[in-house]
């Protein structure tokens, strides 16, 4: 099955910084999840892509899938304690799930 | 609704012995699909069971097996363990476990084998 490729593995940023994680693929995805999972938790739903060119935003996330609908990718903008986990993008398939960007956040 | 619950939630096996963990989906749900976490490996994909069938299977040994019953609540089962074994399972459900529905998944099973 096709399998998604995430950059990079981890990221540590100052609390005000701002973080993005990419999410690649060498075939055409019908959509695309992303997912986050705090420290000690289990991952959760975030957003959900399906078209080409899409943008969309929650707060200070923002959420991109390419034009050929192979990468995507997620910014978060001014980033805050609370936003530390691993964040995971997920293709169509089964075996979907991306290795994951683990975020550390300094106060 | 509830969500998706995994029980044990830790377990501690010896190299050899077998076990069974168990998973109940949302209400309504009927596949539910299985996944081992390990530090820096990600999610990897188990298996998935639709209306008490397996649909599709990840690349694990034979070892690794699973049901699923006619509630829809779901059984995964690791034969002779090793200590590679030791991880997060998590368990995930959606309504019909088509491409574009999210998965809801459980708070997981830490096994641990010594």
């Amino acid at each position: 099955g096709q399998q998604v490729m995430q950059i990079p593995q981890y990221q540590h940023v100052q609390e005000g910084e701002d973080f993005t994680t990419y999410c690649n693929s060498s075939t055409t995805l019908s959509n695309i999840q992303w997912y986050k999972q705090r420290p000690g938790g289990h991952p959760v739903f975030l957003i959900q892509l399906v078209k080409s060119g899409e943008v969309k935003k929650q707060k200070r996330l923002t959420f991109q899938f390419g034009e050929a609908k192979k990468n995507s990718s997620l910014h978060i903008t001014a980033t805050q304690t609370t936003d530390v986990g691993t964040y995971f993008c997920a293709g169509p398939d089964d075996m979907r799930f991306g290795a994951g960007t683990r975020l550390t956040v300094k106060p | 609704k509830a969500g998706v619950t995994q029980t044990p939630r830790y377990l501690i096996k010896t190299r050899g012995q077998q076990v069974t963990l168990s998973c109940s989906p949302i209400s309504g749900h009927r596949s539910v699909s299985w996944y081992q976490q390990t530090p820096g490996q990600g999610l990897q994909f188990l298996f998935e069971y639709f209306s008490e069938t397996q649909r599709n299977k990840g690349n694990f040994p034979g070892r690794f097996s699973g049901r699923q019953f006619s509630n829809s609540r779901s059984e995964m089962n690791v034969s002779t363990l090793e200590l590679g074994d030791s991880a997060l399972y998590l368990c995930a459900s959606s309504l019909r476990g088509t491409t574009n529905e999210k998965l809801f998944f459980g708070s997981g099973t830490q096994l641990s084998v010594l």
